[in-house]
């Protein structure tokens, strides 16, 4: 299994544009990258998931490099609401055998 | 709203207390999960079911008994628990057991405190 390490902490202001970059080195071949959203006391929810290059939705874009060995979510323009903590998983079918790392505590400032 | 509930959302118990946990998808969904979430810990996969049947174990002790009488519902059975496992229990469903990472949905967790 692929390990991930991301920053524990990160502050940002309302507005700004907030990047969270995820280490993978040992990814393999057919392994996917996900990340996941999750307020206190509620269960993650899905933000975008890509294999390579570059994917975008109405949330948030992911980027990959070449190499695959990191990824960055970058959330545009956040606000108060995105204040959550943010998960990188990466992963083969079956993806229920992942690990969730501690991931990265974004506190959106006013 | 993701379309999967768990009750009850809080729950308080004695060690030597036996208790369950109920989750309900209404997503059609073939695959459910259960999830640990312990104060400052990473999220940790307990159980897994497809179609009923458990397809995984991750090394939970035997004080945790999961149940599915079929694939909309999934019941964890609590006895003699220890104030440890106090934590938030997730449910989860996906399609199939083989279904990519994006396509699990959570409930909102029954936050359990064991005294």
């Amino acid at each position: 299994l692929a390990k991930t390490t991301q920053p524990i902490s990160m502050d940002s202001y309302e507005g700004q544009e907030v990047n969270i970059t995820c280490s993978h080195n040992n990814i393999a071949t057919n392994d996917y990258i996900t990340w996941y959203q999750q307020f206190p006391s509620q269960g993650p929810r899905f933000i975008i998931q890509g294999y390579k290059t570059k994917v975008t939705n109405e949330v948030a874009s992911l980027f990959i490099p070449a190499d695959r060995k990191s990824s960055t979510l970058s959330l545009p323009r956040v606000s108060l609401s995105d204040t959550a903590v943010y998960y990188c998983l990466v992963g083969g079918r079956p993806q229920w055998n992942f690990v969730f790392g501690p991931g990265t505590r974004l506190s959106v400032l006013p | 709203e993701t379309g999967v509930t768990q009750t009850p959302r809080h729950l308080v118990m004695g060690m030597t207390n036996k208790k369950s946990l109920k989750c309900e998808q209404h997503l059609g969904h073939n695959a459910m999960y259960w999830y640990k979430q312990s104060a400052k810990k990473p999220l940790e996969l307990m159980f897994v079911y497809s179609l009923e049947e458990r397809v995984e174990n991750n090394s939970v002790p035997s004080r945790f008994s999961p149940e599915c009488p079929n694939s909309s519902h999934l019941f964890l059975h609590l006895h003699t628990l220890q104030p440890e496992d106090s934590a938030l229990y997730l449910c989860a469903s996906s399609q199939e057991v083989e279904s990519l990472l994006a396509s699990q949905f959570f409930g909102p967790g029954t936050r359990l405190t064991v005294l």
